[in-house]
């Protein structure tokens, strides 16, 4: 079935440790994200890509870094300049145009 | 930024009654978005509705968007125990290029059976 996965679904940061979470999606999808969620908070945006090579910050991506080296996959780095990188994160893609955003089933990172 | 603000915060009936929950906004829009979110789980398309529409319905849903008054609303009708989730608003902002989603606070719906 087509869909996005994050990996892994639970993950611990040591002090000074980058961390990177993956994810991947099949839905030949131009489009992806990465957001932050708060608990009881919205989600907010970190940075998005809508092609290969190319990705913009959103409106938090200070302390985190991506890459979009192939199109199925998006990896977000969560660097040791993170100073409160406890949260929910998920990952979520559209076909472009206002389509809705699709998402994975997040990744809970926490600190040691 | 936090465009959406969303009321109630929490909202708790019965199985079988209709919930209502609201949506407000500050900016123009492209389109505004309903998701849905159950514990621990990533986010659901529920329902787009573009800017020059006024109601829309989907099943059990319909959402209703006044763009005078920047606000919109999500109606669950006949709710069921399934339905219990937290539910969020998303605003397309315009002339942002990208589909760049801001996200309001949710409202959390939990049906009692």
């Amino acid at each position: 079935d087509g869909g996005i996965t994050q990996s892994p679904k639970y993950l611990f940061r040591k002090e000074g440790q980058n961390v990177t979470l993956s994810c991947e999606q099949n839905l030949n999808h131009d489009a992806m994200y990465w957001y932050r969620q708060d608990p009881g908070q919205g989600l907010r945006l970190i940075y998005y890509s809508q092609i290969v090579n190319d990705f913009q910050k959103g409106d938090i991506a200070e302390g985190y870094s991506v890459s979009r080296e192939k199109k199925e996959s998006f990896p977000l780095t969560v660097t040791s300049a993170q100073k409160n990188p406890t949260a929910f994160y998920l990952c979520a893609s559209s076909g472009g145009g206002y389509q809705p955003q699709h998402f994975g089933d997040g990744t809970r990172l926490s600190i040691l | 930024s936090q465009q959406g603000e969303e009321d109630p915060q929490a909202l708790s009936i019965q199985e079988g009654e209709n919930a209502t929950m609201n949506c407000s906004y500050k900016t123009s829009i492209n389109n505004l978005q309903w998701y849905r979110q159950n514990s621990g789980r990533g986010l659901v398309h529920l329902i787009l509705i573009r800017s020059n529409e006024r109601e829309k319905h989907s099943g059990r849903l319909r959402v209703t968007l006044d763009t005078s008054k920047k606000s919109s609303s999500l109606l669950i009708t006949a709710s069921r125990a399934a339905d219990t989730a937290s539910y969020f608003c998303a605003t397309d902002r315009i002339n942002q290029g990208a589909q760049k989603l801001v996200f309001g606070q949710g409202t959390r719906l939990t049906i009692n059976p």
